[in-house]
């Protein structure tokens, strides 16, 4: 167990809905990443957040959009859902790198995931 | 594009043998490296991680680092049915700190 949540575990949508993932780090990590998985696929970055400011985004549209909240937990929206939405969305908390710090905070941890099926 | 290469599989080793994972990438400038195993259906889960040439081990895993020629590997020793899963290599890039996935290599150990 890694400490991260994430809810809900699975979620069926139709096309043209709109879907709110939610992620809680682990005790004492400040930075949040949240990544999609297509089956058989590596996971494919979305975004970071770090003290609650988006922090480095991957080559997703702005239908994708998340927050950071105080307490380092967050949320991915996802608005007008497409069939090619359908996936595992992954958040992964870890240390931010900060000058002089150990290599090893580059370490990400992760939740269970949430399924996502849009039909 | 910055990229992390792995072969897909499936790699099928007898049970009791060594597994040899290899992962290459582009970004000269990246440090830190990741192995993480997954389950079908299930979150990626760290295995080792190495930002050192050489070799790092530990229990049945050891991971290589050859910065030089770009590329990273995980042997598993006494591989066990347990150890059939998928493992991701992933690596820090130098620019943003973010990290780069491969598409995971395929591992089956038969019994």
């Amino acid at each position: 167990e890694t400490g991260v949540t994430q809810s809900p575990t699975h979620l069926i949508k139709t096309r043209g809905q709109q879907v709110t993932l939610r992620c809680s780090s682990q005790s004492g990590h400040n930075t949040v990443s949240w990544y999609q998985q297509a089956l058989g696929q590596g996971p494919q970055f979305i975004f970071q957040y770090y003290r609650e400011e988006e922090n480095g985004r991957g080559n997703f549209p702005p239908r994708f959009s998340g927050l950071q909240f105080p307490n380092y937990s967050s949320e991915l929206n996802v608005n007008a859902l497409e069939l090619d939405d359908s996936a595992l969305y992954l958040c992964a908390s870890s240390l931010p790198r900060l000058a002089g710090a150990d290599l090893s905070t580059d370490t990400q941890y992760f939740g269970p995931g949430t399924r996502l099926t849009v039909l | 594009q910055k990229e992390v290469e792995q072969n897909s599989g499936p790699l099928s080793v007898p049970e009791g043998a060594i597994a040899s994972l290899n992962c290459t990438y582009s970004d000269r400038g990246s440090q830190s490296f990741f192995w993480y195993r997954q389950y079908s259906g299930k979150s990626p889960e760290l295995i080792m991680f190495i930002y050192s040439n050489g070799d790092k081990e530990d229990g049945r895993f050891t991971a290589q680092l050859n910065k030089a020629s770009q590329y990273v590997s995980l042997l598993i020793r006494d591989s066990q049915p347990s150890d059939s899963a998928t493992y991701l290599c992933a690596a820090v890039m130098d620019s943003n700190y973010q990290l780069i996935w491969g598409a995971g290599t395929k591992l089956i150990i038969k019994p």
